[in-house]
């Protein structure tokens, strides 16, 4: 089993449909996970950290389920700026290095 | 988070010669992280880099390829030698935000092709 795995997509989704996402982790003693999005050409940057909680920052909710190690990012009222790629991050250990996914293209349809 | 000024953005070198990219972070930060993202592919880590010590490199990559600087808690270099055609890439350096705990932040990359 890799360690991050995610579908890589793409996910073609009309405007104003709600999309979800998973990434599933191997290392169940993973300690941070985080969702980064990636424009086109440009750098990864931090969309939402993901706590044991669940945690929601507007359109945007993001889970964590460590029983099934998985973490999920669910997008409501998709836009069309929303259309990226969605990279799931996990760290095992404070000192440990960062494991990505390999991303999940989303795109927005008008 | 912190603020990464990296450089150059892009620059299309002849092969057999050597790039040297620079990151600035606004912040002091004990490791700063160098990957490397080619096109369609997720980024992977070249090596993390420590001030005052050796860099520490992940499999296949090597020091003489990829020499690392890092002089100080604010700033690091890698330099790409002896490029080839397959070191066409894009480079990223990269923070954690009070550790990491709070995410990573990522220079802006750098756009690197090899003719």
């Amino acid at each position: 089993r890799k360690e991050v795995e995610q579908d890589p997509g793409p996910f073609n989704v009309p405007e104003g449909a709600t999309v979800a996402f998973n990434c599933t982790y191997s290392n169940s003693a993973s300690q941070s996970f985080f969702w980064y999005r990636q424009d086109c050409r440009k750098e990864p940057k931090l969309l939402m950290s993901v706590y044991s909680s669940g945690n929601e920052d507007g359109r945007f909710t993001a889970q964590l389920n460590r029983a099934s190690q998985y973490i999920s990012l669910l997008i409501r009222d998709s836009k069309l700026s929303d259309s990226a790629t969605y990279l799931c991050v996990v760290i095992p250990s404070r000192d440990d290095k960062i494991i990505f996914g390999k991303g999940t293209r989303l795109h927005i349809l008008p | 988070s912190a603020v990464i000024s990296q450089k150059p953005s892009r620059d299309i070198c002849q092969r057999g010669t050597s790039l040297t990219i620079q990151c600035q972070v606004d912040s002091q930060v004990t490791m700063m992280f160098w990957y490397r993202q080619q096109p369609g592919q997720s980024l992977t880590l070249i090596a993390t880099a420590n001030q005052g010590s050796e860099a520490t490199y992940e499999s296949g990559f090597v020091i003489d390829k990829f020499p690392i600087s890092r002089p100080n808690l604010t700033f690091s270099t890698l330099t790409v030698s002896n490029m080839s055609p397959e070191d066409s890439s894009i480079y990223l350096c990269s923070v954690g935000d009070r550790g990491g705990y709070y995410g990573y932040t990522f220079g802006s990359g750098t756009r690197l092709t090899v003719v």
